[in-house]
């Protein structure tokens, strides 16, 4: 079984400052990692993936996440975020392939970003 | 078409009622998921298609759900006797099963469903 745990429920943060989500998992398996953003009246579209190699996975709009096996954590962040990235951000994982790459997703960390 | 399509786009029933919720996934995409979003909540798994496969149904909640597709191509979920707790956005996403394993899974817009 798979789980996955988004420590913030909101982030509130003003204009240029950095930000961290914070995304912990469980699995019995070798997992990818997913941080996905919902902006305001929008699907679901993919910031960035881990599946192997490099911990350190650069995705757009200047965010970046971190895989840390022996934390089980894959915190995203940003160093200076804008108003446009107001929106709320889901970690998923998916667990192997024979589950058919389904996604477990957190709860959602909705950032408000300040001017 | 470019991206998944889902209809319709918002949708108010009466308690008791039944609804069709339909998805067009990614032309080549195999794989089809049905996601539920309650207000304030994250995603929640329904159910998931792949090729000719059973799909995997573990996600559904009641009896009262139900979703079918055809070939590699549009899915509908069916809700049975709506109830106010069934309000929620529906989210439809396709992915290509031969793509390596973590491939991306690209979603729709949702369905938002009302139910009062």
């Amino acid at each position: 079984a798979q789980s996955v745990t988004q420590l913030d429920s909101q982030v509130p943060v003003f204009e240029e400052a950095p930000v961290e989500l914070r995304c912990n998992y469980s699995s019995s398996v070798s997992v990818y990692l997913f941080w996905y953003v919902q902006y305001p009246n929008q699907g679901l579209q993919l910031l960035l993936k881990y599946l192997s190699g490099s911990t350190l996975v650069k995705g757009i709009n200047g965010f970046e996440a971190e895989f840390n096996k022996s934390q089980t954590s894959f915190h995203l962040r940003k160093p200076s975020v804008h108003i446009s990235d107001t929106a709320e951000y889901f970690c998923a994982v998916s667990g192997s392939k024979a589950a058919g790459n389904k996604l477990t997703f957190g709860g959602g960390t909705r950032v408000l970003v300040k001017p | 078409g470019a991206g998944v399509s889902q209809s319709p786009s918002n949708k108010v029933t009466e308690k008791g009622k039944d609804v069709e919720l339909r998805c067009d996934p990614i032309s080549g995409h195999t794989a089809l998921y049905w996601y539920r979003q309650r207000l304030g909540q994250g995603l929640e798994f329904l159910i998931y298609f792949q090729g000719n496969s059973a799909p995997d149904k573990s996600g559904l909640p009641s009896d009262r759900f139900s979703a079918e597709r055809t070939g590699e191509s549009v899915s509908t979920l069916t809700i049975q006797r709506t109830q106010q707790e069934d309000s929620a956005v529906y989210l439809c996403a396709s992915s290509q099963w031969e793509a390596a394993i973590g491939n991306t899974i690209y979603f729709g817009e949702g369905s938002w469903l009302t139910v009062v």
